[in-house]
């Protein structure tokens, strides 16, 4: 297996467009993790599925982000409009079964909004 | 939602000497499982070990091995032998046994000096 991939690797974008990160998780992995990586806050868990269904959506920042998961194999983190304060490297992770596995990541995506 | 501590933002050590980096977390819950990330410059996030709650034994691997004090709720990792390529940021990890929620430590940078 390829691993979790995450794409774009890097994006820059104008304070005001939408954003679109996409992730296609681990073949037969059932939990999906978005995290955002910033030097202030570290690693902060925005939104988890299990089975593709959205569990805990508490730590996303505000209405402007959303994520979806359609099916298995693909999910997106959505900010609509973007912010310079969105700027950070947003990571995606997926993990099978039990809890007692680790969660396997992506390269992560650096956003830049300018 | 759990929270976990590391209160070592950066932390150095001399080669082939020994550091250790602290993690503390806040949870209700009596079955959980914990883990160290090791992050290099690469932005990969690397599995270093895991810890279930439920063992007294403390993990091992090679030169990486953990002090877990659950009545402490506490959860260091010992690295033995420091070596060049062990530089990196190191996150630790609270995953819940009830719902897959997985949640990171703000991270500690760690130098090793030659």
């Amino acid at each position: 297996d390829a691993g979790v991939i995450q794409s774009p690797r890097h994006e820059v974008t104008e304070m005001g467009q939408e954003v679109t990160l996409r992730c296609k998780p681990i073949s037969g992995h059932n939990s999906l993790f978005w995290y955002r990586q910033t030097m202030m806050r570290g690693l902060e868990l925005l939104i988890y599925f299990n089975n593709n269904v959205p569990i805990d959506d508490s730590g996303m920042p505000e209405d402007r982000f959303s994520a979806k998961m359609p099916n298995a194999s693909f999910s997106t983190l959505k900010i609509q409009p973007s912010e310079p304060r969105d700027s950070a490297v947003y990571f995606c992770a997926s993990s099978f079964g039990a809890t007692n596995t680790e969660a396997f990541f992506g390269q992560g995506t650096r956003l830049t909004v300018v | 939602a759990q929270t976990v501590t590391q209160s070592q933002p950066e932390m150095s050590v001399q080669e082939a000497e020994t550091v250790t980096l602290s993690c503390t977390y806040d949870t209700s819950e009596s079955d959980y499982y914990l883990f160290w990330y090791k992050q290099p410059p690469s932005r990969q996030m690397i599995l270093v070990i895991r810890q279930e709650a439920y063992k007294q034994q403390n993990a091992t691997e090679n030169r990486f091995s953990v002090n877990f004090q659950k009545a402490a709720k506490s959860f260091s990792l010992k690295i033995s032998d420091s070596q060049l390529g062990d530089a990196a940021m190191y996150f630790c990890a609270y995953r819940s046994a009830s719902n897959n929620d997985m949640r990171f430590g703000a991270g500690t940078r760690l130098t090793v000096k030659p």
